[in-house]
């Protein structure tokens, strides 16, 4: 069965600073993978995903995510953050068996700071 | 209308209520989804339909009945909740295996 993991449930950064969110999965098979944004009192929107194409994938917002498969990661990142990057992020699997249902982490809320 | 709509957006209910969550597709998809968001705890998914049959039930407490009656529609039946079934519930529709699930706005749901 497909897991992920999210290493850090609260990220704050300052406006203009990296971001780093961390994902890690845990697949049988070749996985895809999503990083999904929630916005306050809003639904999830795809960032982005990566589906065994090209191993540095780019999103939307300027946000990229680089899959690792000997790291087992596929962390997410941006280079300058906005203030309007505040929102919750979460990885996400494909799960392997009947259909597209997707395994979740448990999210990261990206803080910054002006 | 475009993409995934959820109505209503916030909902109150007392433990003896019967209510109903709706959740409308406009992407021409044939999956939908219903997904539960809690404070501290990952989304889970409850229920999947595809072409309009349920093709994953997550061991959801049969107070939560969904209805699939087209592609289009989706609903989740609520009565006799409990307090700790006050979340964020989530809808999302796709193509059936395909990867990319469009999500709703979501219903705030508070159980009283």
């Amino acid at each position: 069965a497909q897991s992920v993991t999210q290493l850090g449930s609260h990220v704050s950064v300052s406006e203009g600073a990296l971001v780093l969110l961390r994902c890690n999965y845990s697949s049988s098979v070749p996985p895809y993978l999503f990083w999904y944004v929630q916005y306050p009192n809003q639904g999830l929107q795809l960032l982005l995903k990566y589906t065994s194409a090209a191993t540095l994938v780019k999103g939307i917002n300027g946000f990229e995510a680089e899959f690792k498969k000997s790291e087992t990661s596929f962390h997410l990142t941006k280079p300058s953050a906005h203030m309007s990057d505040a929102a919750e992020y979460f990885c996400a699997v494909r799960n392997n068996n009947a259909g597209n249902m997707l395994t979740f982490g448990g999210g990261t809320r990206l803080m910054v700071k002006p | 209308e475009t993409g995934v709509t959820q109505t209503p957006r916030h909902l109150v209910m007392g433990m003896t209520n019967k209510k109903s969550l709706k959740c409308e597709q406009h992407l021409g998809h044939n999956a939908m989804y219903w997904y539960k968001q809690s404070a501290k705890k990952p989304l889970e998914l409850m229920f999947v339909y595809s072409l309009e049959e349920r093709v994953e039930n997550n061991s959801v407490p049969s107070r939560f009945s969904p209805e699939c009656p087209n592609s289009s529609h989706l609903f989740l039946h609520l009565h006799t909740l409990q307090p700790e079934d006050s979340a964020l519930y989530l809808c999302a529709s796709s193509q059936y295996n395909t990867d990319t699930q469009y999500f709703g706005p979501g219903t705030r749901l508070t159980v009283l």
